[in-house]
């Protein structure tokens, strides 16, 4: 089944571990994104890449890194965990970017650091 | 920068009954979209439908319509005939034109369908 699939499905970290979130998506789309949920606050995006190869920072993303290596995969990585990146994270991706795509989410992480 | 606000945290509505859900933006942006998501239990974000601010016509998709209102910049969701499947948390989003496809979300609406 064409889609977003993201791994784990949940965690509990310990502060000060590094993790990595994975996230895979089967419909060759171009455009990737990463959010994180938080109640009270919507989704934020964290990071984004446009295309195989390149990324950008979206409006949270202290504390986190990309990478975009092939166009199916965008893992996120948190060198360092603190008890505020405790949050839901959400992995998307759209056909492209810049015209308005809807985006296609995968599943979620639940992720609690200690 | 562009902000979302959605300044009704829970509704409840009985099941056959019409809601609708207010959301407002500020942008400085001529060309954007505006997006409503729904959120049910399951975690799983779903389109539900999406405006172009370029087009007058209010966009609609079988029993949900929005109320597009470009100079008030206002986004309005209603839902008719709601059913109990309905129960979710709505989220409204705007996305500038062009470059990244970068999306801004509202805070959310709980809303409950009682039966």
């Amino acid at each position: 089944i064409a889609g977003i699939t993201q791994a784990p499905t949940s965690q509990i970290l310990a502060a000060g571990r590094r993790m990595t979130l994975r996230c895979t998506q089967d419909m060759r789309h171009n455009a990737m994104y990463w959010y994180r949920q938080d109640l009270g606050l919507g989704l934020r995006l964290i990071h984004y890449s446009n295309t195989a190869g390149t990324t950008g920072k979206g409006e949270v993303p202290d504390g986190y890194s990309v990478s975009r290596a092939n166009t199916d995969d965008f893992p996120l990585t948190l060198a360092s965990a603190v008890p505020s990146q405790t949050s839901v994270y959400f992995c998307a991706s759209s056909p492209n970017s810049g015209r308005g795509d809807e985006q296609f989410f995968g599943p979620g992480t639940r992720l609690t650091v200690l | 920068a562009q902000t979302v606000t959605q300044s009704q945290p829970e509704m409840s509505v009985q099941e056959a009954e019409t809601v609708t859900l207010s959301c407002t933006y500020d942008t400085s942006e001529s060309n954007y979209y505006l997006f409503w998501y729904k959120q049910p239990p399951s975690r799983q974000m779903i389109l539900v439908i999406r405006q172009e601010a370029y087009k007058q016509q209010n966009a609609t998709e079988n029993r949900f319509s929005v109320n597009f209102q470009k100079a008030a910049k206002s986004f309005s969701l209603k839902i008719s005939d709601s059913q109990l499947g309905d129960t979710a948390m709505y989220f409204c989003a705007f996305m500038k034109l062009g470059g990244a496809q970068k999306l801004v979300f509202g805070q959310g609406t709980r809303l409950t369908i009682n039966p």
